[in-house]
């Protein structure tokens, strides 16, 4: 297991178009995160899943944002007619449930909404 | 809603020299804190996690310190090198129910050789 993998590194967009990311986390965690991240910020928290089950959603994932985990594994990050406001990098972490272990996350999704 | 702050914003250091970068947040019921490097353009790599029981953790030439009580970390590097230039992110874990990291702005640091 090579740690988080996160698909496709960059991603240019024109506004209006939908754009779906990829995660593949760590095998054994079932712990998934997603978080966004603008340029000279930290990251900012999005959704997360335990197992298939989304927990918890931000108030920052309007309507046009959709998350899933289907059986557990990988995750999927859509967007929905996109907004030159959503360019961001999005980053994508997994972790063990309150072991105490911190997150590992992927390398990030660039993308650029023109 | 916890806030995370780090001074300074950006710091640059001759090469070989030691440094402090400051990490504070306003709610004392973390669970764990844990500090970042982030390179640009990249994702983040993982440098420490202290648990909130927990006073200081070290790895190399690392330390990380936490004081639950004030809100406040520091990570010490010493020795710097020209390879530690990066942008460093200190995030803090809530309790259960809130089990998202909150993190702070990150501190440019920049090792000049």
């Amino acid at each position: 297991d090579t740690g988080v993998s996160q698909n496709p590194r960059h991603k240019i967009t024109k506004r209006g178009q939908n754009v779906t990311f990829r995660c593949d986390p760590i095998s054994e965690h079932n712990r998934l995160y997603w978080y966004r991240q603008t340029l000279g910020q930290g990251p900012e928290f999005l959704t997360y899943f335990q197992n298939e089950a989304q927990l918890e959603k931000s108030r920052l994932l309007s309507d046009r944002f959709s998350a899933e985990r289907p059986k557990g594994s990988f995750s999927t990050l859509e967007i929905q007619r996109t907004e030159q406001g959503d360019s961001a990098m999005y980053l994508c972490a997994s972790s063990l449930p309150w072991t105490g272990g911190g997150y590992t996350f992927g390398s990030g999704t660039r993308l650029t909404v023109v | 809603k916890q806030e995370v702050t780090q001074i300074p914003a950006a710091l640059s250091v001759p090469e070989g020299e030691n440094l402090v970068l400051n990490c504070s947040f306003t709610d004392s019921a973390i669970y764990n804190l844990q500090w970042f490097r982030q390179d640009p353009g990249k994702g983040l790599t993982s440098l420490l996690l202290i648990q909130s029981s927990q006073r200081e953790q070290t790895s190399g030439r690392l330390n990380a310190s936490l004081d639950k009580s004030s809100g406040r970390s520091t990570l010490y590097i010493a020795a710097s090198q020209p390879g530690d230039s990066a942008t460093y992110l200190c995030a803090v874990m809530g309790h259960f129910g809130n089990e998202k990291l909150t993190f702070g702005t990150g501190t440019r640091l920049t090792i000049i050789p």
